[in-house]
Parts: structure tokens; C-alpha cells; sequence
């Protein structure tokens, strides 16, 4: 069956290090694979999308790798700060035609000041 | 701004009594999504709208119904809420159409839930 995991056990770390995230999956061939920021009590916001066809992708001090040999995206927090304490989901569509999106459970962030 | 509303932001039902949530967009997107999500859980999708069209995910249960009316609107109806089905329920829209066909999700707030 399809999978989606994510580190469920919350990430502690020190202000101004560089936070990564993980995101494995199974029994997809996705198309693209997003990652999401959600902060309690909230709806999930868009961060960044990655396409199979791409290694990386940056945004100011975001960035995602996607490795479809290894079947995993790590996502990257550079220089991270108490605002960026929140839940991370990544989620993944698969290619062919219209496909629906599947999100992970995600994985809490937390930046000690 | 172009946003995804959802009313309520808090709703308590009464078990057993039917609930109605709501949402609306300004964004004029095509697909109009229904995730639930629990705590510490991922969104799990109910149902979505592509156009008109209505796509039921197969493990929701019949007891969640929805309508779109129109474009900007779409509704959750939970004919007779159970307390499992107190949780956060998240609307969400996309537009695959948008070049490179994306379909990157534009959630609501969300509505939580509770059922007494």
C-alpha cells in the first residue's frame, strides 16, 4: 500500500542551526511532491513544490531535495528562528492524469531560542 | 486578498444532530477539497469537487454529504455527527488548470468541531 512517512517525533533546535525534515514514501511515482507549513489551530500554507525531474529547489532560506532513487525529500531550514517553530507536512501527488494530493502526518518543529 | 473563508471557525453539535460547515474562495479555482484531520494526524481527504463534479474518496462515511452550488461556494453537511467525527475539517482549493498543471492546495482556517 502507499505510504507516506514522516518523522512523527517533534525536531528541537537551537536558534540560527539548520533544521532538516524528512519525508519517505512507498509505492508512488509521484509527480510532484510539496511541503506545507502548518501552525496550530490553522489550515496548512504552501512553502515549496519540487517536480520529479528536479534535484533541488530553494526559496530565500528554505530548500528541498527530492531523490525518486532513494524515495525521499529532505527539507531545509537554514538559519532557523523561534517563527519557524511549527508543523511541516510534505505531501505528494502522483503523475499521470488528475491525481490527488496525499499529505504526511508531519513533523513538529520546534526553534529554542 | 484572494483567500479561502471558512464559517464557523468553532462549531459544538449535539450528538446525533445534523451540522453544516462552510466554505467559500475568492480565488475562483476549479477543485474545492473536504479534509479531516485529527490531532497529530495528516488531512485526510473526503471528497472533492472538480468543477461539478464530485469525487467521494471510498472510505468516507455516507454520514458526510457536500454540495457546490456554485464556483466560490462549497458545504460539509454530517447528517448525524458521532463523537469520532469531532475533529478539524479543513477546506482547500486548487487549480490544475494554472500552467504546469500544479495542483498546489489553498487551505481555509479550518472549522473545529465538537461534538457533546
Amino acid at each position: 500500500s502507499q505510504k507516506i512517512e514522516q518523522n512523527s517525533e517533534a525536531l528541537n533546535i537551537q536558534e540560527g542551526k539548520t533544521a532538516t525534515l524528512t519525508c519517505n514514501y512507498t509505492n508512488y511515482s509521484p509527480a510532484y511532491l510539496q511541503w506545507y507549513r502548518q501552525d496550530p489551530g490553522r489550515g496548512p500554507v504552501f512553502l515549496l513544490l519540487i517536480r520529479e525531474n528536479e534535484k533541488e529547489k530553494r526559496k530565500e532560506r528554505l530548500k528541498v531535495t527530492f531523490d525518486t532513487t532513494l524515495k525521499q525529500s529532505l527539507f531545509h531550514i537554514t538559519a532557523s528562528q523561534p517563527a519557524d517553530s511549527a508543523t511541516y507536512l510534505c505531501a505528494l501527488q502522483n503523475s499521470g492524469g488528475y491525481q490527488k494530493v496525499t499529505f504526511g502526518i508531519g513533523t513538529k518543529l520546534q526553534v529554542i531560542p | 486578498d484572494a483567500m479561502v473563508i471558512q464559517n464557523p471557525r468553532y462549531q459544538v453539535t449535539q450528538f446525533g444532530k445534523p451540522v453544516t460547515l462552510s466554505c467559500s474562495q475568492t480565488l475562483n479555482h476549479n477543485v474545492m477539497y473536504w479534509y479531516q484531520q485529527k490531532s497529530s494526524q495528516a488531512p485526510k481527504l473526503l471528497f472533492h469537487y472538480y468543477d461539478k463534479d464530485f469525487n467521494n474518496e471510498a472510505d468516507t462515511p455516507d454520514n458526510f454529504q457536500s454540495r457546490r452550488p456554485n464556483t466560490s461556494f462549497c458545504f460539509l453537511d454530517i447528517r448525524s455527527p458521532g463523537l469520532g467525527d469531532a475533529a478539524m475539517y479543513l477546506c482547500a482549493t486548487s487549480d490544475p488548470r494554472a500552467p504546469g498543471g500544479i495542483d498546489t492546495q489553498y487551505f481555509g482556517p479550518g472549522t473545529r468541531l465538537t461534538v457533546l
